[in-house]
């Protein structure tokens, strides 16, 4: 099974301001299996960054994913007050799929 | 809409059996792999098993392959997640989420079931 470690657990900055949010594998993933989603309080996650680096339809251009191999990053350019939410990173090509453990980006 | 619907919040005792549904619209619901995840209150994601609407070909977590059953009934477009004896730890919500054939990832999700198990 593939782990999946994020890093920070918790993320405090303020809007306007940039985001990294970093998805550590215990193995090699295939940039062609590897996502991002957003959750945020009483909703379901929501898909915004497929295939490492590619955007789902509707998610703005401030988001952008990068990364390969073992290391993979979300990066929130300028933050807006809806984009304060849990994040979690997944590997989906490789069975039991599976999730990191969630960074809370919250308002600082 | 493209949409995926799932039954309603559940309160079980332990022992009890469980089957909860989603019903996907708006789409062929057979073009896509079901997939259910898990999250246990306050925690994280966990994926528990997929199921092909066309031929019910399923693919567990190793984890959770022996509690627990998915099936599919295509002619109401419905998927479905069952416990023949539910646990106080299945207390979690559950989601579906439809998976893409040709890139798998997990792009609409269902709105969850709340499932609690207590004496």
């Amino acid at each position: 099974e593939i782990v999946l470690t994020q890093s920070p657990g918790t993320l405090s900055l303020s809007p306007g301001e940039r985001a990294t949010l970093s998805c550590r594998a215990s193995q090699s993933v295939s940039t062609a299996y590897f996502a991002w989603y957003q959750q945020k309080p009483g909703q379901a996650p929501r898909l915004l960054i497929y295939g490492a680096s590619s955007r789902t339809a509707g998610i703005p251009d401030r988001f952008s994913g990068s990364g390969s191999g073992t290391d993979f990053t979300l990066t929130i350019s300028r933050l807006e007050p809806e984009d304060f939410a849990v994040y979690y990173c997944q590997q989906y090509g490789s069975s039991p799929y599976t999730f990191g453990q969630g960074t809370k980006l919250e308002i600082k | 809409e493209v949409q995926l619907v799932q039954s309603g919040a559940e309160v079980k005792k332990p022992g009890e059996s469980l089957r909860i549904s989603c019903k996907g619209s708006g789409y062929s619901f057979t073009s896509y792999w079901i997939t259910w995840v898990r999250q246990m209150p306050g925690k994280g994601l966990e994926w528990m098993g997929k199921i092909d609407p066309a031929d019910s070909q399923i693919y567990y977590s190793p984890s959770l392959q022996h509690h627990l059953t998915l099936s599919v009934d295509k002619s109401i477009s419905t998927a479905y997640l069952q416990w023949s004896s539910l646990k106080a730890s299945d207390t979690a919500m559950y989601y579906c989420a439809r998976q893409d054939f040709d890139h798998w990832y997990f792009d609409l999700w269902g709105r969850g079931t709340l499932v609690t198990v207590s004496s």
